[in-house]
């Protein structure tokens, strides 16, 4: 099964670009990234295959020979803090493989 | 849109009791899932359905653990004899399948202790 590997923890000045990297082993479908703030559930921010993605919350970067990625976050706030999950789906299935993420932690 | 709904948001409940954690997903989605959160073993897929069918459970840890999905509005998670190492954040979520690669939408999980 696809495995992702993302750095355990990062910091971020508010204000700035927040870029969390990402490293796959295999991947054939879309990947998915998703945030836990605390203790809530998950929340999803942007997916993409193949093309570089943007939304009103962040930016996708994927290489072209997909074995890597970088989820932007333009200008983090402190209510970014939180936990990243870099996630790829099981090949035919609809389970998604959550990893230990990265912390991103924002300070003022 | 109201969202995932869980219920109860916590749950505290002694060694042997049974459990039952409840589910509504987003209207109109068809594929729920089912998810457990501790610290040991990070966020883990228990099962999941498509049009209220188990599609799969490889991740039920036991025989204790049972889900059903009766209709398009609601599913259960029962925990029956529950034991302490349950104890656990349990989060529902929800998706419209269409081709595969669809999001999924979190609940905002039901906190479990078990004495």
């Amino acid at each position: 099964d696809a495995k992702t590997t993302q750095p355990p923890s990062m910091d971020c000045a508010e204000g700035r670009a927040a870029n969390l990297p990402c490293n796959h082993s295999t991947i054939s479908g879309n990947e998915y990234w998703y945030r836990q703030i605390h203790s809530q559930g998950p929340q999803y921010i942007i997916h993409g295959l193949k093309n570089n993605e943007t939304n009103e919350m962040a930016s996708l970067i994927i290489t072209e020979d997909r074995k890597s990625s970088t989820l932007i976050l333009p200008h983090a706030t402190l209510r970014d803090t939180a936990v990243y999950y870099c996630i790829v789906r099981v090949h035919n299935t609809d389970k998604l493989i959550f990893g230990t993420g990265t912390r991103l932690q924002v300070f003022p | 849109d109201a969202g995932v709904i869980q219920s109860p948001r916590h749950e505290v409940t002694e060694m042997g009791q049974e459990v039952t954690l409840r589910c509504k997903p987003i209207s109109g989605h068809n594929s729920l899932f089912w998810y457990r959160q501790t610290m040991m073993r990070g966020l883990e897929l228990l099962i999941y359905f498509n049009n209220n069918v188990p599609i799969d459970d490889s991740g039920m840890p036991e025989d204790r653990f049972s889900a059903k999905m009766p209709n398009a509005s609601f599913s259960t998670l029962k925990i029956q004899p529950s034991e302490p190492r349950d104890s656990a954040v349990y989060f529902c979520a929800s998706s419209l399948y269409q081709r595969g690669g669809e999001t999924q939408y979190f609940g905002p999980g039901t906190r479990l202790l078990v004495l």
